[in-house]
């Protein structure tokens, strides 16, 4: 079973815009770390952000992280359609392994 | 350096008969962690070796699912007498001790008929 959910869990934007997504989870988290999943493909490590961080950015992606909500938000600013993707989030527990939710699919129109 | 890889990137099988897939791991990585994907879904754990010791498996992985990494570097899974309720995506992964972060393979997707 998913131990987090993203949302929402597809999204449709224009070129341009800001995306944002959220992921939220069940238990405490050493960090969490979002990736990019194109279709059919591995996933893509983007961003990893420390339980102990609030915020955190890389180029066009910022990520948040409310421990005491047990949440985490990516907004992607400027959208491209390359960033046409399934983004998910991984929360990982003391051994590194990570547990995913379910993703949130985004299709950004030219 | 040249990523995480895994063969074959494609598998069509009959219901019954044994697949293995192979994955390399990044050179230096000790860590390496197999994932299921199903449609529309993230992945989910299935085991964890550092190096050669597989030290923990979860309950998706049946007594039909073995994984070896014989000598720390490369890994199979293999699958026995596959049912249609094994088609998936599969992933491998890899990472250093004491890097957090997960590199992944392209997968191999399955398809058992």
């Amino acid at each position: 079973s998913q131990q987090g959910e993203e949302d929402p869990q597809a999204l449709s934007i224009q070129e341009g815009e800001n995306a944002t997504m959220n992921c939220s989870y069940k238990t405490s988290i050493n960090n969490l770390q979002w990736y990019r999943q194109n279709s059919g493909r591995g996933l893509v490590h983007l961003i990893l952000i420390r339980s102990n961080e609030r915020e955190k950015h890389s180029g066009r992606l910022r990520v948040t992280l409310d421990t005491s909500k047990k949440s985490s938000s990516l907004l992607i600013t400027a959208s491209r359609a390359a960033d046409t993707a399934s983004y998910f989030c991984a929360r990982t527990d003391n051994f590194n392994k990570f547990y995913f939710g379910s993703g949130t699919k985004l299709n950004v129109k030219p | 350096d040249t990523g995480v890889s895994q063969d074959p990137r494609h598998k069509i099988t009959k219901r019954g008969q044994n697949v293995t897939f192979r994955c390399d791991p990044i050179s230096e990585h000790n860590r390496l962690y197999w994932y299921r994907q199903t449609l529309g879904q993230g992945p989910e754990f299935l085991t964890y070796f550092q190096n050669e010791a597989q030290l923990e498996k979860s309950r998706l992985l049946s007594d039909r699912f073995s994984a070896e990494r014989p000598k720390g570097s490369f890994s199979t899974l293999e699958i026995q007498r596959t049912e249609q309720g094994d088609s998936a995506m599969y992933l491998c992964a890899s990472s250093e001790t004491g890097y957090e972060t997960q590199y992944f393979g392209p997968g191999t997707r399955l398809l058992v008929l």
